[in-house]
């Protein structure tokens, strides 16, 4: 139900795009909210940052002035911008999406199968 | 923001049980009750087993449960199958971090 898309590579100090399609439900529910979170190789999960369906984020302390969260209502998706990025962003990035009428925001029940982004010149 | 903090790695014999702690403080876990608990198996996207504490989504084997007792929270699997192996994390939405991962081991 949901798809990550974006380039596979990007160079140092670039800005990482990518995109969520969500099938099979409306991204414009109220009932849901949408989130990304990345993984290191080898590593453990770190939440990016979670956007409510009318665009209010939320977004992890230390990425926040490189984060932009996005909603494209009309084409099923939303959207992630890391700017200036350097090879510690190199990462699995998956998008999901919250239980019906979450209350925490941060119970993640439908992910994407996720992409890696590798940051390298 | 702090990461949660769990044991690196839990093992268990098949049909036995094992618990996963997960501690925060009593700014986060223990003075709210949204925990989540997220099972990822090599190669693939976790999935979220337990939230606020002690729910569990559709189709979660009721073989998972949660529960908190003040500043740490708890994943216990019952009658352990070799399926349970991967890595399990919590996540406090309060500090919107997870928590460090286990590694569960069915021996």
């Amino acid at each position: 139900q949901l798809q990550e898309s974006g380039p596979g590579l990007v160079k140092p100090s670039e800005t990482l795009s990518l995109t969520c399609t969500v099938s099979g439900g409306s991204i414009s529910s109220s009932s849901y909210y949408w989130g990304w979170i990345r993984q290191p190789p080898g590593k453990g999960l770190e939440w990016i940052g979670t956007m409510s369906y009318s665009g209010t984020n939320y977004k992890n302390v230390s990425l926040k002035s490189r984060v932009t969260i996005s909603v494209h209502t009309s084409k099923m998706q939303f959207s992630l911008q890391l700017t200036s990025v350097t090879a510690a962003d190199t990462a699995v990035y998956y998008c999901a999406r919250t239980v019906e009428y979450s209350m925490s925001r941060s119970d993640f029940e439908i992910w994407g199968q996720g992409m890696m982004v590798t940051v390298s010149s | 923001q702090s990461a949660l903090t769990q044991p690196a790695s839990v093992s268990g014999s098949p049909g036995q049980s094992i618990t996963i702690s997960c501690t925060g403080t009593s700014s986060d876990v223990g003075n709210y009750n949204f925990v989540s608990w997220y099972q990822q198996h090599p190669g693939k996207a976790p999935k979220l087993l337990i939230y606020d504490v002690n729910n569990r989504p559709s189709g979660v084997s009721h073989r998972f449960s949660g529960s908190k007792s003040g500043n740490t929270a708890s994943l216990t699997i019952s009658v352990l199958q070799a399926e349970d192996e991967a890595d399990y994390y919590c996540s406090s939405n309060t500090l919107d971090v997870f928590g460090t991962g286990t590694k569960v081991t069915v021996l």
